[in-house]
């Protein structure tokens, strides 16, 4: 059964602080994992798709990283904002065409 | 180019009635994929759809739920004799093609369906 867990469920940090999210998944034979911003009320945004072929993917201050092997991707956000405060999603496809979602984690920068 | 609209964006309902749920997914794009988000959840997949098929149906209900994609117009989820559990998120996603590559799903804004 394909499981994605993310920890912790929230976080508060003070602005400028450099953080690390994290996403496990059960089964090792993942496609792809990607990583959203969801905002209160409002929908998803990609922020960063690593197919299992890569190790890493940088947007901006955002970094995101996949091992397959231990089951493990994390998202690094450098130097946070405020604006950085919203709900990030990690999701993990096993199979074409369907996502399996963390329940997220909450993250509140504080100025 | 318009990113996926969803509408209505708040729907209310009341017990027993039936609620649609709209989908236009983003110009191009002739796959689409629905999602619920329950309370304090991540999201789940529902079904996949593309024009006039059902591909992926196993996250759907067996009861009162349905979907459609057709040939012309928007991706339509019905749920019919709606009841307090069916309150949620419903996300609708796109993509050009089928996924699992380096293809990215696009994700509307999705429509929180209250039932009273």
């Amino acid at each position: 059964k394909q499981e994605v867990t993310q920890i912790p469920a929230a976080l508060s940090v003070p602005e400028g602080e450099n953080l690390v999210l994290n996403c496990s998944f059960t089964d090792s034979a993942i496609y792809n994992l990607q990583w959203f911003r969801q905002d209160p009320g409002k929908g998803l945004t990609s922020l960063l798709l690593i197919q299992s072929s890569q190790r890493e993917q940088t947007s901006g201050r955002l970094n995101a990283s996949l091992d397959k092997s231990s089951g493990r991707s994390t998202l690094y956000i450098a130097a946070s904002q405020p604006g950085d405060s919203a709900t990030y999603l990690c999701a993990g496809e096993y199979n074409f065409n369907k996502f399996y979602f963390g329940s997220g984690t909450k993250l509140n920068v504080k100025p | 180019n318009a990113g996926v609209m969803q509408n209505p964006r708040h729907l209310v309902r009341r017990r027993g009635q039936e609620a649609r749920l709209r989908c236009s997914p983003m110009k191009g794009h002739s796959h689409v994929y629905w999602y619920r988000q329950l309370p304090e959840e991540g999201l789940k997949f529902m079904v996949y759809l593309q024009k006039e098929n059902i591909i992926d149906e196993s996250g759907m209900p067996k009861e009162r739920f349905s979907a459609e994609f057709p040939k012309e117009g928007p991706s339509i989820l019905r749920i019919q004799q709606v009841v307090r559990g069916d309150s949620a998120a419903y996300f609708c996603a796109s993509s050009p093609q089928g996924t699992g590559g380096n293809t990215e799903a696009f994700f509307g804004q999705g429509t929180r369906l209250t039932v009273v």
